[in-house]
């Protein structure tokens, strides 16, 4: 089954910029799309199609995809953004479709 | 306005069994395939089931295969999960998850809050 990694953990300070890689077998490939979740909500849509920001979406926020790495990129973070954050592809390498979540990331703003 | 309502959680022994609901609203819910995704205490997203927009296709975790069924009412807007012989490692909060557009292996554009699903003796 297909395997997509995140670090469990990111801090960054007010203003900088944190990147969120997930890590999967050639996942330029696929389309990735990234989910914040905070404490006691559901997951919300940031990123979809590798690079795409729904609207609502900060432009702080942006994604890339190349090679085995997809990364989320929060630019200028502020206070609000710290959550989970999770990135998600399909994968049709056995029988049958299936979603697939990394495992998801904290960002923690010192 | 558009929203999911998930409902008919609660807690149930080992080897029970329990029915999710999810009411669609503000959108047209016959035209767009459908996901639960659960959520264990404290641990990440776990996708559980996907049923397309008309009920003719269906996938299923191995977690879950040959224990729990997606269907839909697409008359009563209706999502829903029959889960069977429940195990303590499927309680979870449990989402249902819209997808975007007509594409079946799109993103998910819109989320219920979850109900809880409890699985103790």
């Amino acid at each position: 089954s297909y395997v997509l990694t995140q670090p469990p953990s990111v801090s960054v300070a007010p203003g900088k910029t944190a990147r969120i890689t997930c890590g999967g077998n050639n996942i330029g490939s696929k389309s990735v799309h990234w989910y914040q979740q905070k404490p006691g909500q559901a997951p919300v849509l940031v990123i979809y199609y590798d690079s795409d920001r729904p609207s609502g979406i900060p432009e702080r926020f942006s994604g890339s995809n190349s090679g085995n790495t997809a990364t989320l990129t929060i630019s200028r973070v502020e206070a609000g953004d710290e959550a989970d954050y999770y990135c998600q592809v399909w994968d049709s390498s056995s029988d049958h479709p299936y979603v697939v979540f990394g495992g998801g990331t904290k960002l923690t703003v010192l | 306005q558009v929203q999911l309502v998930e409902s008919g959680g609660g807690v149930v022994q080992p080897g029970g069994s329990l029915r999710l609901s999810c009411a669609a609203s503000g959108f047209t819910f016959s035209s767009y395939g459908m996901h639960w995704v659960r959520q264990a205490p404290g641990k990440g997203l776990e996708w559980v089931a996907f049923i397309r927009y008309d009920g003719s296709n269906k996938y299923y975790a191995d977690s879950v295969k040959g224990r729990f069924t997606i269907s839909r009412d697409n008359s009563k807007n209706t999502l829903y999960l029959q889960m069977n012989s429940l195990r303590a490692e499927d309680t979870a909060v449990y989402y249902c998850a819209k997808v975007f557009g007509l594409d079946d292996y799109a993103y998910f554009d819109l989320w219920g809050r979850g109900t809880l699903v409890t699985v103790s003796s």
